[in-house]
């Protein structure tokens, strides 16, 4: 099965702990992104990756920090200089607008991680 | 800096009704725009994607459709049913590089 994971599903952190979340894709994709949501709110972008070794920040990226060593995997760490961390995490991927055939840069998306700060 | 507005934030219909959910951006200069939704407590499913060469794409009981120039898409949705209740959410990937903006998304209540 092709697609997207992020693990674990829920993960409470004490206050001051940095914590890591998972992204995995075997879709092949090239770009990666890494999303939070609070209630009531829509997606906002932290980081996006669109190839190997390479990253840029989004409109929050304060407070995180991102590596992308592998094409497969994307891991989000929210360090303990980020003030509001409880949110919901979503990553998702897509191919480059490199690629211009219609069907591509669709954008597939993960299951989400609730991170909560206890 | 590409802003992506929703509205309205919630809408609640009575089943079988056909409805509209609206989408706008604020800089033309788009690759393509998204269609998604999401359940509570989930990730996002995408509907349907137009490129921005097209002016609509249709899946079954949803059509999306896109006006570039005006900065404006509309989601339409035939027949509604209960199984539609979800919060819709469009995001637009802007030409110049590969990040991709959302809106606040729409909150849709189908009442039986």
């Amino acid at each position: 099965d092709g697609g997207i994971t992020q693990s674990p599903k829920y993960l409470f952190r004490k206050e001051g702990q940095n914590v890591t979340l998972s992204c995995e894709q075997n879709l092949n994709h090239d770009a990666m992104y890494w999303y939070r949501q609070d209630p009531g709110q829509g997606l906002r972008l932290i980081y996006y990756s669109q190839i190997v070794n390479d990253f840029q920040k989004g409109d929050i990226a304060e407070g995180y920090s991102v590596s992308r060593e592998k094409k497969e995997s994307f891991p989000l760490t929210v360090t303990s200089a980020q003030k509001n961390p409880t949110a919901f995490y979503l990553c998702a991927s897509s191919t480059t607008s490199g690629r211009r055939a219609s069907s591509y840069n669709e954008q597939f998306f993960g299951p989400g991680t609730r991170l909560t700060v206890l | 800096k590409q802003e992506v507005t929703q509205i309205p934030a919630a809408l609640s219909v009575p089943e079988g009704e056909n409805l509209v959910l609206n989408c706008s951006f604020t800089d033309s200069a788009i690759y393509n725009l998204q269609w998604f939704r999401q359940d509570p407590g989930k990730g996002l499913t995408s509907l349907l994607l137009i490129q921005s060469s097209q002016r609509e794409q249709t899946s079954g009981r949803l059509n999306a459709s896109l006006d570039k120039s005006s900065g404006r898409s509309t989601l339409y949705i035939a027949a509604s049913q209960p199984g539609d209740s979800a919060t819709y959410l469009c995001a637009v990937k802007g030409n110049r590089d590969d990040k991709i903006i959302f809106g606040k998304g729409t909150r849709l209540h189908i009442l039986p």
